[in-house]
């Protein structure tokens, strides 16, 4: 149960885009739809705004959105605002174990 | 509206035992899968457990199975997570989580309890 891999920051301007990468392998990342992605701010739970690769939850900010090549997949924050700095970690099912995998959380800073 | 409220959490000597709870409302526990998921302090997220919707499939990450056990009471529309045999790295933050859809998609959370291990 290896814990996928994220890049441990990333930044950008206000209006600026960035993508946030989230790799796996085909047992997880790479098979069925299964991956998700969370924004969590300090001190606060986790809060989903990307599920099954693509599908933003009602009250999601059309600003973000997810994809996926292979087995890497991304989340895209478009239009930054200083309200997207947060921490942001992508989740896959893992079907040989039948466990999820988070990575280890992307810190965005808007400079 | 949905909320889920984690409790049980406090200090304990490694090697001792604690019961979390979650408490539901605004919904049935009967007809939804539940997760726990425990984040380290300044740490980043780790799954430990899920019980699937009908309660009768539970799944573990290797470090707790066989100590951490996931159940459900639905007279008390709670979850719990038992767990014994603590180690100082279970000291974390537990949140409970709710599915909605598929099983990534961890729409609900608590705000966590406070787990710490240590003598």
């Amino acid at each position: 149960q290896s814990a996928l891999t994220q890049p441990a920051s990333v930044s950008g301007s206000p209006g600026q885009s960035i993508t946030i990468s989230c790799t796996g392998a085909r047992s997880d990342v790479g098979s069925f739809k299964l991956v998700s992605w969370f924004q969590q701010h300090p001190g606060k739970a986790p809060r989903l705004i990307i599920s099954d690769v693509t599908q933003r939850p009602s009250g999601v900010s059309d600003r973000f959105s997810g994809s996926r090549s292979g087995d890497t997949a991304s989340l895209t924050v478009s239009g930054l605002q200083a309200e997207d700095e947060a921490d942001y970690y992508c989740c896959a099912y893992e079907h040989h174990s039948a466990s999820l995998l988070f990575g280890g959380g992307t810190k965005l800073t808007v400079l | 509206q949905v909320q889920l409220v984690e409790s049980g959490g406090g200090v304990v000597q490694p090697g001792g035992s604690l019961t979390l709870s979650c408490a539901a409302s605004g919904f049935s526990v009967n007809f939804y899968s539940f997760h726990w998921v425990r984040q380290a302090p300044g740490k980043g997220l780790e799954w430990v457990a899920v019980i699937t919707m009908d309660g009768k499939n539970t799944y573990y990450t290797d470090s707790v199975k066989g100590r951490f056990t996931i159940s459900r009471d639905t007279s008390k529309n709670t979850v719990f997570l038992q767990m014994n045999s603590l180690r100082r790295d279970d000291s974390a933050l537990y949140f409970c989580t709710r599915v909605e859809g598929t099983v990534t998609s961890l729409a609900h959370w608590g705000p966590g309890t406070l787990v710490s291990v240590s003598s």
